[in-house]
C-alpha cells in the first residue's frame, strides 16, 4: 500500500463547478499536510497547508481528518486556470516528506 | 529571476554516459533535495542535504551521486546513465523547520537512449 494515495482522475468539470479531491495516508504519526499544484511539465508549487481546524483560501478549502487519515481539497467556482494536477503531501516525524502521485483536474468552458 | 534554477533544462544522452545536473538557489535555505518524477508515480526522493556537510540517501539513490558544493549549489550525477533513468528531475529547497514547504526548480527533462 502506498503511504499517500490519491485518485489519479482525471476529473473533468465545467467552469463554475465545485470539485473535491481526497487523499489518504497510511502513517498515523504523520505531522504536517499540504496541497501542491503542478501545471503540465512545470514544477510543483505549494497551494496551501492543511490544518486540523481546516483552512480556506479564497475558492479553496482544505480539511484534515486525522481519525480517518485523509485530507481533502475543495475547489468552488472552478476556473479554466484551475486545470492542473493537485499533489497531496504529508510529512512524518524526523525527516520524511511524501508526495502523492497527484489528481488531474480539467476545467472546461 | 527564479529562486531555484536548474541546468540543463533538457538533455538527451546515451546509455553509459556520465551526466551532471546542476541546481542553484538564492533563497538562502540550508536544505536541498533531488527528486525524480515518472508518470503516475509521483515524486521520488533521490538524495537530500540539510547543510553543506550533510548528505543523505533518499528512497531511490542507486545509480546516482550528489555533491553539495556550497549552501546554494547541489548537483546530481548519473555515473553511467541507463534508459530507466529517463525522467523529469527536480531540485528543491526548504527552510529549516518547514519540511513540507518546498520550493522547486523548473526541472530537467532527461532522456537516456
Amino acid at each position: 500500500r502506498k503511504e499517500v494515495e490519491q485518485d489519479p482522475g482525471p476529473f473533468n468539470v465545467p467552469e463554475g463547478a465545485t470539485v473535491a479531491f481526497n487523499c489518504t495516508y497510511s502513517n498515523s504519526a504523520s505531522q504536517s499536510f499540504f496541497w501542491y499544484r503542478q501545471d503540465c511539465r512545470k514544477e510543483p508549487k505549494l497551494l496551501m497547508s492543511v490544518y486540523s481546524s481546516g483552512n480556506e483560501d479564497g475558492r479553496f478549502t482544505a480539511q484534515l481528518n486525522r481519525a480517518s487519515q485523509y485530507i481533502s481539497l475543495l475547489i468552488r467556482d472552478s476556473k479554466l486556470s484551475d486545470s492542473a494536477t493537485y499533489l497531496c503531501v504529508v510529512t512524518t516525524g524526523g525527516f520524511k516528506t511524501i508526495f502523492g502521485a497527484g489528481t488531474r483536474l480539467f476545467v472546461k468552458a | 529571476d527564479a529562486d531555484v534554477t536548474q541546468t540543463p533544462r533538457n538533455r538527451i544522452t546515451k546509455t553509459g554516459k556520465r551526466i551532471m545536473l546542476e541546481c542553484s538557489q538564492t533563497k538562502g535555505h540550508d536544505r536541498m533535495y533531488w527528486y525524480r518524477q515518472d508518470p503516475g508515480l509521483g515524486l521520488q526522493l533521490i538524495y537530500y542535504s540539510f547543510d553543506v556537510k550533510d548528505i543523505n540517501k533518499g528512497e531511490i539513490s542507486d545509480g546516482y551521486s550528489v555533491s553539495r558544493q556550497a549552501q546554494a549549489k547541489f548537483s546530481l550525477s548519473l555515473e553511467s546513465a541507463i534508459p530507466n533513468q529517463t525522467a523529469l528531475y527536480f531540485c528543491a529547497t526548504s527552510d529549516e523547520g518547514e519540511l513540507g514547504t518546498q520550493y522547486f526548480g523548473p526541472g530537467t527533462r532527461l532522456t537516456v537512449l
